[in-house]
C-alpha cells in the first residue's frame, strides 16, 4: 500500500531563517506530488504541484519555492522566511495509482517569530 | 474553469440527530467530487468520492453524499452525528487529467452532547 510522509510535524523558525519542508511517498511511482498551506481557521491553497522529477507548477507567487530531486520526493523551501509564511503545510499525493484521489500526509506546523 | 461552494461556514448539530453539509459545484466538464474531513492538526482523510458512477456515493463512518447534476450539488449527510464527527470538512472538485483539485473553504462541524 501506499503511504505518505512529511517531516518535521512542527517548527518554529524567526523571521528570515530558511525553510526545508520534505516530502516523500512509498509503495507507488512517478506520483503527482502537491503543496498545499492552510492558514489558520482558512481552507487550502495550492501552492506547488509536480507532475515528474524536476517539474514544477507554482500557483501563486510568494516566498517559497519547490524542488523535485527525486520520483517521490518533494521538498518545499524557504530562503528567508516572512511572518506571513506561517501556516499549517500540507503534502499530497496522487495519480493514476490513486484513482484520480489526493492523499494527504499529517501536516507541518510553521509558525515564524 | 471549477470552483466549489461550501454553504456553510459552521454547523452544529446535537448527537443522535442527522448531520447536512452543503456543497455546490462548478465545473466545464464531468467532475470529480470528494469530501475530506479533518481533525485539530491533522492531515485531511478521505471520506467518499464520486467519479461518474452511482450517484450516491457511500463512504466511511456512516457518511454519504449524492450528486445532483441537475442542481449541481454533493451534499453531505449522515443519519446520526457522534462526538468523534466533530472537525472541519472540505468538499473538493476535480477532473481527470487537469492534476488540480479544487477545495471548498470548509465547514466546521460542532457536535453538542
Amino acid at each position: 500500500s501506499q503511504t505518505i510522509h512529511q517531516w518535521p510535524a512542527t517548527l518554529v523558525q524567526p523571521v528570515g531563517s530558511p525553510l526545508s519542508l520534505e516530502c516523500t511517498v512509498e509503495g507507488t511511482s512517478n506520483p503527482n506530488l502537491y503543496w498545499y498551506r492552510q492558514a489558520a481557521g482558512r481552507g487550502l491553497q495550492l501552492l506547488f504541484y509536480s507532475v515528474g522529477i524536476g517539474q514544477i507548477s507554482s500557483e501563486v507567487p510568494q516566498n517559497l519555492s519547490a524542488s523535485r530531486p527525486q520520483d517521490r520526493q518533494f521538498i518545499l523551501s524557504s530562503k528567508k522566511l516572512l511572518l506571513s509564511d506561517s501556516g499549517f503545510y500540507l503534502c499530497a499525493w496522487g495519480g493514476i495509482f490513486s484513482g484520480n484521489t489526493i492523499y494527504f500526509g499529517e501536516g507541518s506546523w510553521l509558525t515564524v517569530v | 474553469a471549477q470552483s466549489v461552494t461550501q454553504l456553510d461556514s459552521h454547523v452544529s448539530v446535537s448527537e443522535g440527530t442527522p448531520v447536512l453539509l452543503r456543497c455546490n459545484y462548478s465545473s466545464s466538464y464531468s467532475p470529480s467530487l470528494f469530501w475530506y474531513v479533518q481533525h485539530p492538526n491533522k492531515g485531511l482523510q478521505l471520506l467518499l468520492k464520486y467519479t461518474s458512477a452511482a450517484t450516491l456515493v457511500k463512504g466511511i463512518n456512516g457518511f454519504e453524499a449524492e450528486f445532483k447534476k441537475s442542481e449541481t450539488s454533493f451534499h453531505l449527510t449522515k443519519p446520526s452525528a457522534h462526538m468523534s464527527d466533530a472537525a472541519e470538512y472540505f468538499c473538493v472538485v476535480s477532473t481527470l487529467g487537469t492534476y488540480k483539485y479544487i477545495f471548498g473553504t470548509g465547514t466546521r462541524l460542532k457536535v453538542l452532547a
